[in-house]
């Protein structure tokens, strides 16, 4: 079976823009995870979808945002980017029952410049 | 909340020797899952081993295995003939077995193995 796949795999953006970054989970997978990873605050939980429905939430603030579609990929959009917001976004895809682990993809590095 | 403390920011092995991370967490659950995820400079995250809390038996898988303490609250890793491969960051994670898929991780312990 093929991993979990994201794109783009790097993205260089300004202040003030807005990003979308992509996550096609392994096949069969309907629960589709994103975390943030950066040096200073370390992975963070931002968001959880599952069945096209944000089944848990992070806290972070409403810039951040995420939708699913009906074939299970997920997309996390984050408007008026910060530096802060420049991280390693890592999603991760299981089977829905909550016994199941979550298998993650490559990431996707954003710098906002 | 959850909280999950790793206390060793990094450690050394020896190649073919066994190494030992520590993870502590904080809960006022009982039924839980704990983890531990592998991230090697390539930056995918692998699962490395995973543990039910209702489970007595510590995990193992090839030459890895865990030491769980449930009621100190503990949850440690031992690597066993330590390979070069094994070079990485390792992150304890723990994820409530009734609200979701939220992994709540710790701060991570970087492996460094010697040759």
């Amino acid at each position: 079976k093929a991993g979990v796949t994201q794109t783009p795999r790097y993205l260089i953006k300004t202040r003030g823009q807005q990003v979308t970054l992509s996550c096609s989970p392994i096949s069969g997978h309907r629960s589709v995870s994103w975390y943030q990873q950066t040096p200073g605050q370390g992975l963070q939980f931002l968001f959880e979808y599952f069945s096209e429905t944000q089944r848990n939430k992070g806290n972070f603030p409403g810039r951040f945002s995420g939708r699913q579609f009906s074939n299970s990929r997920s997309e996390m959009n984050v408007s008026t980017l910060e530096l802060g917001d420049s991280a390693l976004y890592l999603c991760a895809s299981s089977f829905p029952d909550y016994q199941e682990t979550q298998y993650f993809g490559p990431g996707t590095r954003l710098l906002v410049l | 909340a959850q909280t999950v403390t790793q206390s060793q920011p990094e450690m050394s092995v020896q190649e073919a020797e066994t190494v030992t991370l520590s993870c502590t967490y904080d809960t006022s659950e009982s039924d839980y899952y704990l983890f531990w995820y592998k991230q090697p400079p390539s930056r995918q995250m692998i699962l490395v081993i995973r543990q039910e809390a209702y489970k007595q038996q510590n995990a193992t898988e090839n030459r890895f295995s865990v030491n769980f303490q449930k009621a100190a609250k503990s949850f440690s890793l031992k690597i066993s003939d330590s390979q070069l491969g094994d070079a990485a960051m390792y992150f304890c994670a723990y994820r409530s077995a009734t609200y979701g898929n939220k992994l709540v991780f710790g701060a991570g312990t970087i492996l460094r193995v010697k040759s």
